[in-house]
C-alpha cells in the first residue's frame, strides 16, 4: 500500500499543452521533493518543498505543497517531448531517520 | 565522480539461492537507503540507515537484511531468494543532516528470480 498516491498514473499529451501532476496522503510530512526518473536511470531531483503552501517555479515546472502539508501538485506548461519520463513524488519527516517514501509515479509521455 | 556505486547490475537467481547486493558512496552522506521498484509501484523503501551502525525497516522488509559495513557502504543481502523478489533494486544516499537533503541513487541492480 502506496502511503503517497499519485495521480494520473499515466499521461500522453501533445507538445504545448499544460498539465498537473497530483500527490495526495493521510500524512503530514516535514518536507515534499519530486523526482524525475529516465529508463534505466535511478531518480533526479527536481524540488524539494517545506512550508506549508509554498510554490517553486522551475522553468516551465510548478511546484506546490499543500497549506496542510499532505500533498502537492507539479504543473508543466507547455510540455515538450523532452519532459518525457516518470515522475515521483517523495515524502519525509523529521523523525527516525528522515525515512522517505515514495509515490507509485506518473508515467508522462509528450508527443512531438 | 562515482556518487553512489552498486554491484552487480544485474543478476539471476534460482528459489532459495541467497545473494548480497553491494552499495558504496563516495560523498560523506550519513543517511543510506534501499529500495526496489516494481512496475506500476513506484519505489518501496526496504531498509534505512540514518548513520554508521544504525538501521530501520522500511515499507516492505520481509526477506532482506541489510548491513551499514561503515560510513560509505551500505548491503542488501536475500537470504533465500523467491520469485516475488524479482525486481530493481536502487541504493541511494543522502546529502545533509535533514529530511530535505536530495537524494541521489544508484544506477540500480536488476534481479531475477527463477
Amino acid at each position: 500500500t502506496q502511503l503517497l498516491e499519485q495521480s494520473p498514473q499515466f499521461l500522453s499529451i501533445q507538445e504545448g499543452e499544460n498539465l498537473t501532476v497530483y500527490c495526495n496522503s493521510s500524512s503530514v510530512f516535514s518536507s515534499l521533493q519530486w523526482y524525475r526518473q529516465e529508463p534505466g536511470e535511478g531518480p533526479v531531483l527536481l524540488v524539494t518543498v517545506v512550508t506549508g503552501g509554498e510554490v517553486k517555479k522551475l522553468k516551465r515546472l510548478t511546484f506546490q505543497f499543500g497549506d496542510a502539508r499532505k500533498d502537492s501538485s507539479l504543473h508543466i506548461t507547455a510540455a515538450q517531448p523532452g519532459d518525457t519520463g516518470l515522475y515521483l513524488c517523495a515524502g519525509s519527516k523529521n523523525t527516525g531517520g528522515f525515512k522517505t517514501i515514495f509515490g507509485a509515479g506518473t508515467r508522462l509521455f509528450v508527443k512531438a | 565522480n562515482a556518487g553512489v556505486t552498486q554491484t552487480p547490475k544485474f543478476q539471476v537467481l534460482k528459489t532459495g539461492q541467497s545473494m548480497t547486493l553491494q552499495c558504496a558512496q563516495d560523498m560523506n552522506h550519513n543517511s543510506m537507503y534501499w529500495y526496489r521498484q516494481d512496475p506500476g509501484m513506484g519505489l518501496r523503501l526496504i531498509y534505512y540507515s540514518a548513520s554508521e551502525g544504525t538501521t530501520d525497516k522500511g515499507e516492505v522488509p520481509n526477506g532482506y537484511n541489510v548491513s551499514r559495513l561503515n560510513k560509505r557502504e551500505f548491503s542488501l543481502r536475500l537470504e533465500s531468494a523467491a520469485p516475488s523478489q524479482t525486481s530493481v533494486y536502487f541504493c541511494a544516499s543522502r546529502r545533509g543532516g535533514a529530511s530535505t537533503g536530495e537524494l541521489f541513487f544508484g544506477e540500480g541492480s536488476r534481479l531475477t528470480v527463477l
